[in-house]
This record gives C-alpha cells, structure tokens and sequence, in this order.
C-alpha cells in the first residue's frame, strides 16, 4: 500500500544550524513521483520540489537540498543555515498512476521553527 | 504572488447546505488541482483538471464535484455538508499535466477557502 512518515512531528532549531527532514515512503510501483511542499504559518501551500523514481541524483537550490535514496525509500529535505523564514510545516508527498488509477498521498508534515 | 486566485477566503454555512469554491488559475496554466487541508484528514488531494477534462480523482466524496470550465477556471461544489467538512480547500494550477494526471512541474497555490460547517 502508498505510504508517506514523516517521523518527525515537530523540530526545533536555533537559527544558522542545518537541519534534516525525513520523510519515508513506500509503494510497489517502480515509477512514483516525490514532492516535498512548505507551509508557512501565514498559511499558503508552496511547492518546493518534484522528483521521479528513476532520477536519483541529489538537489540541490541554494540552503536548500535533497536527498533521494531508493534503497532505504527515503526522500530527505536539508535546510543549511536556517533562517527563521524557514519556520513553516513541511510535507512530502507520493504519487503514483497504478492500473490506471492516480493515487497521490501526503505525509502528516513536520513542523519547522527556527529560533533567531 | 502565486497568481492563482480563490474565492471566497471564508464561508461559514450550516450543514446539509451546499457551496461553490471557485478557483482562477495562472493565465496560460491548463491544469488546475484541488486539495483538502483538514484536521482529520490532514491534506488529501481531491481532483484534477486539465484544459476542460478531468484527470484524475482523489479522496474526493460523491457528494463533491467539480468542473473546468473554458475559460479554465475551475468550481468546487460542496453539497449536503457535514461537520467534518470544515476544512482549508486549496486550488493550485501548473502548465501541464503528464499521463494519468502526474505532475510534471511546479505547481502554484491559491490562498485557499476557509470554509467552516456549523
């Protein structure tokens, strides 16, 4: 069955460390989509990245990186040198088109907060 | 600024009561995708459009539907409410749209519609 932890509920860091987010997914497909998407607390959902199953190499967007391994089907979000704008819930995201059918699943997000 | 529009930002009904969330996607953005925040629930994807069709379904209940109409924006219609429909509903657009409704790019997000069931 789709699935997506998110372990972490909630993680508390003092601004400049780096900090790791992990999220674990399983699914039997061998082509899936992985997303991650950040909250911030004013609300709004935005979309941070996509990634396919069969592109294994590593992002990276400026404080921002990810790291993608199929062998232990982990999909982790690394933020460098934090910054208290990074505050926000963070959620990681399948999905899959199995028999036809579109399954898309989030994650029960992690909650960021960066202390200054 | 996502450029993706919502309306409104707040209802509050009663239940058993029916709504209409609309949404207005990026100009030149074809598909448009509708998510649930509840709670419960947490997030849940409901449905997807692109450029009129629909591509793929979600959680979302029977007693919910949706359209895209051709000018591209898209309704959410909301019926015989519940308590447990009290949610955050977001819209979000993107240019294109992949087989079975995968998403191909970034997608961009509404504000979202509060809508509180009483």
């Amino acid at each position: 069955a789709q699935k997506v932890t998110q372990a972490q509920t909630e993680i508390s860091v003092v601004e400049k460390e780096d900090v790791t987010l992990d999220c674990v997914y399983e699914t039997r497909d061998t082509t899936y989509y992985l997303f991650w998407y950040k909250q911030p607390p004013s609300g709004e959902l935005v979309f941070l990245i996509r990634r396919n199953s069969f592109d294994e190499q590593n992002e990276i967007s400026g404080r921002y990186s990810w790291n993608f391994q199929k062998s232990t089907s982990s999909f982790n979000f690394t933020i460098t040198a934090s910054q208290v704008v990074d505050s926000a819930v963070y959620f990681c995201a399948l999905s899959e088109v199995t028999s036809g059918t579109y399954k898309y699943i989030f994650g029960t997000g992690t909650r960021l907060k960066v202390l200054a | 600024d996502s450029g993706v529009t919502q309306t409104p930002k707040h209802l509050i009904t009663a239940t058993g009561q029916r709504v209409t969330l609309r949404c207005s996607p990026r100009s030149g953005d074809l598909s448009v995708y509708w998510y649930q925040q509840s709670l419960d629930q947490g997030l849940q994807f409901l449905i997807q459009y692109y450029n009129g069709e629909e591509r793929a379904k979600g959680n979302i209940l029977e007693r919910f539907s949706a359209q895209q109409f051709p000018d591209l924006h898209s309704e959410l219609n909301l019926s015989s409410l519940e308590l447990g429909d009290s949610a955050l509903y977001f819209c979000a657009s993107s240019p294109r749209v992949g087989t079975g409704g995968t998403i191909l790019e970034t997608q961009y997000f509404g504000p979202g519609t509060r809508l509180l069931v009483l």
